[in-house]
C-alpha cells in the first residue's frame, strides 16, 4: 500500500531534550516536506527536499533541522525543543515528475513540549 | 512570505444545500493549485490539482474552478451531506514550496 508513515504519532517531551520525528514514504517520491499545523494558522511549511541531499527552508524553519540521506526518509530534528514548538506535524511527499502533482500526507505527529 | 487566503473561515449549511468557498493566491510564478479535504484526526486528503487558467475539475458532487490571471479558485459542493463536514484547504504550489490557506470549516447539519 502506498503510504507516508510518521513516528511517533504522539510525543510529550521537556524543553531542551533533543528529539527526532521520522518520516518514510514507499512511493519513490523525490519531493518530501514537513509542515506544522497550529490553530487559526493553517499548515505552514517548515522544510522541504527536492531529492536526496537537497533540502531547503520553508516559511518557518527556525528551531528545526532535516536531513535527506535516502530517498524514502526525511526525518525532522528538534535539537533543543521549546514550548512554542508544541504543534501537530505532518510529513508529505509527492513525485517531482510532470504527470502528477498530488501530495500525500502522513498521519501526523502531535508534539507537546513542556 | 506568500499569503493564501480562504473565505469564509467557517460555514454551516443544511443537508441538501449547495455551497461554495473561495481561495485567493498570488499568481506570479504560480505552478498549481491544490484542494484538500481534512477531517479531524485524519490526514489531509487530496481532492483536486489544477494548473491551467480556466481549469475545471469534478469529483462526484464536488467541483472546482481556477482563474490564474486573477489568482482565485472556487470549490463547489452540490447537495451537501453530513459526511461532507470537514475543513477544506487550498494550497498554492510554486514548484518547490507550497503555501496553504487557513481553510474553510464546513459543517453540514442533518
Amino acid at each position: 500500500e502506498a503510504q507516508v508513515t510518521q513516528n511517533p504519532r504522539y510525543l510529550i517531551t521537556v524543553t531542551g531534550k533533543k528529539l527526532t520525528v521520522t518520516c518514510s514514504q514507499n512511493m519513490n517520491h523525490e519531493y518530501m516536506s514537513w509542515y506544522r499545523q497550529d490553530p487559526g494558522l493553517g499548515l505552514r511549511q517548515i522544510y522541504y527536499s527536492m531529492n536526496v541531499e537537497v533540502t531547503d527552508k520553508g516559511d518557518v524553519p527556525e528551531g528545526y533541522k532535516v536531513s535527506r540521506k535516502e530517498k524514502r526518509n526525511f526525518p525532522l530534528i528538534l535539537e533543543s525543543p521549546s514550548p512554542n514548538q508544541t504543534s501537530l506535524y505532518f510529513c508529505a511527499s509527492r513525485s517531482a515528475g510532470t504527470e502528477t502533482y498530488e501530495q500525500y500526507f502522513g498521519p501526523g505527529t502531535r508534539l507537546t513540549v513542556t | 512570505i506568500l499569503n493564501v487566503e480562504q473565505s469564509p473561515q467557517s460555514l454551516h449549511v443544511q443537508e441538501g444545500d449547495s455551497t461554495n468557498f473561495t481561495c485567493s493566491f498570488p499568481s506570479s510564478n504560480f505552478y498549481a493549485l491544490h484542494w484538500y479535504r481534512w477531517e479531524t484526526a485524519k490526514s489531509p486528503e487530496a481532492l483536486f490539482v489544477m494548473t491551467l487558467n480556466g481549469d475545471e475539475k469534478k469529483k462526484g458532487r464536488i467541483s472546482a474552478t481556477l482563474n490564474t490571471k486573477e489568482g482565485y479558485s472556487y470549490l463547489y459542493i452540490k447537495g451537501s451531506q453530513p459526511e461532507d463536514s470537514a475543513t477544506y484547504l487550498c494550497a498554492s504550489d510554486y514548484g518547490q514550496n507550497f503555501v496553504f490557506g487557513p481553510g474553510t470549516r464546513l459543517s453540514v447539519l442533518p
